[in-house]
């Protein structure tokens, strides 16, 4: 049973670029939330999305977008990189009221 | 808003013996979820134990245990006879129920955990 996958593991990126990052729930799960840990830091709430809809939101400029597929997968967008992005970021998915499950990350490094 | 407090930055413990993490938060909710989080230097986050606010029995897994004292928001970790596999950063975790999708976590700060030999 697969668990949640993330792609790529690692991304350079220089300021001003665009970034996609990919994420596969684990089985069974239809809830996808991603989180943005910046070193040494505790993980932030980006957003989360279930049924295709974002339902909920965090402190993130709308620089900060996502999708999620009928077959839950999700993909977050960050458009006009800044520096301060450079981030690990966390995908985690859920059933509608189970624990939440983490991938391995997606390491973000701006230029 | 719900916040998620760990004032400890670091622990160190000797191998097999018993350590202790703590956790504080705060929120005006009354029924809500709790979670320890491990993340080792491989970076994956992952779900230690989970205790739900309106069971007063503490939850247990195996050399994982919390003491939730619900009046204090006070929700610590118990590793008992810990091993080497053990270090890595601890994560507390809140967890506010809401209708339909699951809900967001918030996140303390963290706390490294080093197993010595």
């Amino acid at each position: 049973d697969a668990g949640v996958t993330q792609s790529p593991t690692h991304l350079i990126k220089t300021r001003g670029q665009q970034v996609t990052l990919r994420c596969s729930p684990k089985s069974g799960h239809d809830t996808v939330s991603w989180y943005q840990q910046a070193l040494g830091q505790g993980p932030q709430f980006i957003f989360q999305y279930y049924e295709e809809e974002e339902r909920q939101r965090g402190n993130f400029p709308d620089r900060f977008s996502g999708h999620q597929f009928p077959n839950y997968s999700s993909e977050l967008n960050v458009n006009a990189l800044l520096l301060g992005d450079s981030a690990l970021y966390l995908c985690a998915s859920s059933s509608r009221t189970g624990a939440q499950h983490f991938g391995d990350g997606t390491r973000l490094s701006i230029l | 808003a719900q916040t998620v407090t760990q004032s400890q930055p670091e622990m160190s413990v000797q191998e097999a013996e018993t350590v202790t993490l703590s956790c504080t938060y705060d929120t005006s909710e009354n029924n809500y979820y709790l979670f320890w989080y491990k993340q080792p230097p491989s970076r994956q986050m992952i779900l230690v134990i989970r205790q739900e606010a309106y069971k007063q029995q503490n939850a247990t897994e195996n050399r994982f245990s919390v003491n939730f004292q619900k009046a204090a928001k006070s929700f610590s970790l118990k590793i008992s006879d810990s091993q080497l596999g053990d270090t890595a950063m601890y994560f507390c975790a809140f967890m506010k129920p809401s209708t339909g999708a699951n809900s967001k976590l918030t996140f303390g700060k963290g706390i490294t955990l080093s197993v010595r030999p």
